[in-house]
């Protein structure tokens, strides 16, 4: 069975650099067949999709985050990893991993989750 | 960016009855349409994926219809367990989008 499990500091400083990883068991990053997501959630509010790797390295970003995410990957460790910089407050949300299926073979939703963790950004 | 609309954002029902949910795409996003249901303090759960197929172990009484811009997640009769938060996520193009989520409610 797989499993995702998110780790990093639940308290950010306002504009410093966000930073979690993912870890997977049960299956392996280097997968040819899925890629690899983060999901953020503010509290009380909806989804939103952060970015994409695959196990190639590819990366794909939501567009008004692009500038200031990086998604990397650690196939050695079978795990992968977030950074956002220069946080705010507007960045404080539950961040989740999670896998998708391959978004060229029609398949791009999520499968598994992490549980997810709640990262606040405060002073 | 496809934008997905969720309808209503509250739907009150009682145990036993049916419960139809809406998700509106801007552009076409063809059947690449799924639906998930989040409880308080869980992550999301894959509920139908395809537009209209059940995950796996997702029980009978969801079923999901619709292509192309409506789409519709029913519930045929609402088990105490179905109360929570659904979502519709459109993967037919990046950025992979999802809707702001129905509160389905006692």
């Amino acid at each position: 069975q797989l499993q995702l499990q998110e780790s990093g500091p639940g308290l950010v400083k306002p504009s410093e650099t966000l930073s979690l990883t993912c870890t997977v068991s049960g299956g392996s990053v280097s997968s040819s067949n899925y890629y690899w997501a983060w999901i953020r959630q503010p509290p009380g509010k909806g989804l939103e999709w952060i970015g994409t790797i695959y196990y190639s390295g590819s990366t794909y970003y939501y567009p008004s985050l692009k500038s200031r995410v990086t998604i990397s990957l650690d196939t050695s460790k079978n795990r992968f990893s977030l950074k956002l910089n220069f946080v705010t407050a507007a960045d404080t949300a539950v961040y989740y991993c999670a896998r998708h299926g391959d978004y060229y073979d029609n398949s791009a939703y999520y499968d598994y989750w992490g549980q997810g963790t709640l990262v606040t950004v405060s002073s | 960016e496809k934008v997905m609309t969720q309808s209503p954002a509250t739907l009150s029902v009682s145990p036993g009855e049916r419960a139809t949910l809406s998700c509106r795409a801007s552009q076409s996003v063809s059947s690449l349409l799924a639906w998930y249901q989040q409880k308080p303090g869980q992550a999301p759960r894959l509920l139908i994926y395809g537009a209209s197929t059940r995950a796996t172990g997702v029980p009978a009484r969801f079923s999901g219809s619709g292509s192309g811009t409506e789409f519709t997640l029913t519930i045929s009769s609402l088990q105490s367990e179905d109360f929570a938060v659904y979502y519709c996520q459109q993967y037919n193009n990046f950025p992979l989008t999802f809707g702001g989520g129905t509160k389905v409610e006692i």
